[in-house]
């Protein structure tokens, strides 16, 4: 079975611009998730997907939005770039949601704002 | 709000000697716990998990964790560590105020380091 993919790998954006992250779960995962990892900040919450529908938001601004197809891939875009949103961007799939499943993480795409 | 604590930055050690990573989470209600290992470039790979029943888990790489409700703690322990073992770890938790959902909070994270 193939694991969770994220594309593109590494992304180099200016301030200002926008910028979209991909992500493809494991066949059958219904729920993706994603996080945001930085040196100074670690790992965030940003948002969840389960079947289509926003199922969780962190705290993050509304310039950080996502979706999720009916195929369960998932995209999220982040707009008017600053420079403290570079980070490893992580995402993870899920079969289930509620906690208790396992997830699965890909990755990450590396994203550097100058 | 629901916070997990990693006292330990860095943890360096000698190969084949025991270690343990703490781990303390705040919350005062049933929550689900995990430990993540994190390679370099890589992303996070569930190491074990607590859902319920008994407090100690295990994984299949020599890693265990106990469960700890009265002292809120979940720590993890290895008997014998190897130069692979060279990694950072973080401990999270299942949001128990977030509904129905995956969120997990992460603890800041501990680099075990390994050395021959």
């Amino acid at each position: 079975k193939a694991g969770v993919t994220q594309t593109p790998r590494y992304l180099i954006k200016t301030r200002g611009q926008q910028v979209t992250l991909s992500c493809s779960p494991i066949s059958g995962h219904r729920s993706v998730s994603w996080y945001q990892q930085t040196p100074g900040q670690g790992l965030q919450f940003l948002f969840e997907y389960f079947s289509e529908t926003q199922r969780n938001k962190g705290n993050f601004p509304g310039r950080f939005s996502g979706r999720q197809f009916s195929n369960s891939r998932s995209e999220m875009n982040v707009s008017t770039l600053e420079l403290g949103d570079s980070a490893l961007y992580l995402c993870a799939s899920s079969w289930g949601t509620g906690g208790s499943y396992e997830q699965y993480f890909g990755p990450g795409t590396r994203l550097t704002v100058t | 709000a629901q916070s997990v604590t990693q006292l330990d930055s860095q943890v360096p050690v000698f190969e084949e000697a025991p270690v343990e990573l703490r781990c303390n989470y705040s919350s005062s209600v049933s929550v689900y716990l995990f430990w993540y290992v994190q390679y370099p470039n890589q992303g996070l790979q569930l190491l074990l998990k607590y859902l319920s029943g008994s407090t100690l888990v295990e994984s299949i790489n020599g890693f265990e964790a106990e469960f700890n409700k009265s002292q809120t703690s979940f720590h993890l322990r290895k008997p014998s560590v190897h130069i692979s073992d060279t990694a950072e770890y973080f401990c999270a938790v299942s949001d128990p105020y977030g509904g129905a959902t995956n969120k997990l909070i992460f603890g800041t994270g501990t680099l075990l380091a390994v050395q021959p």
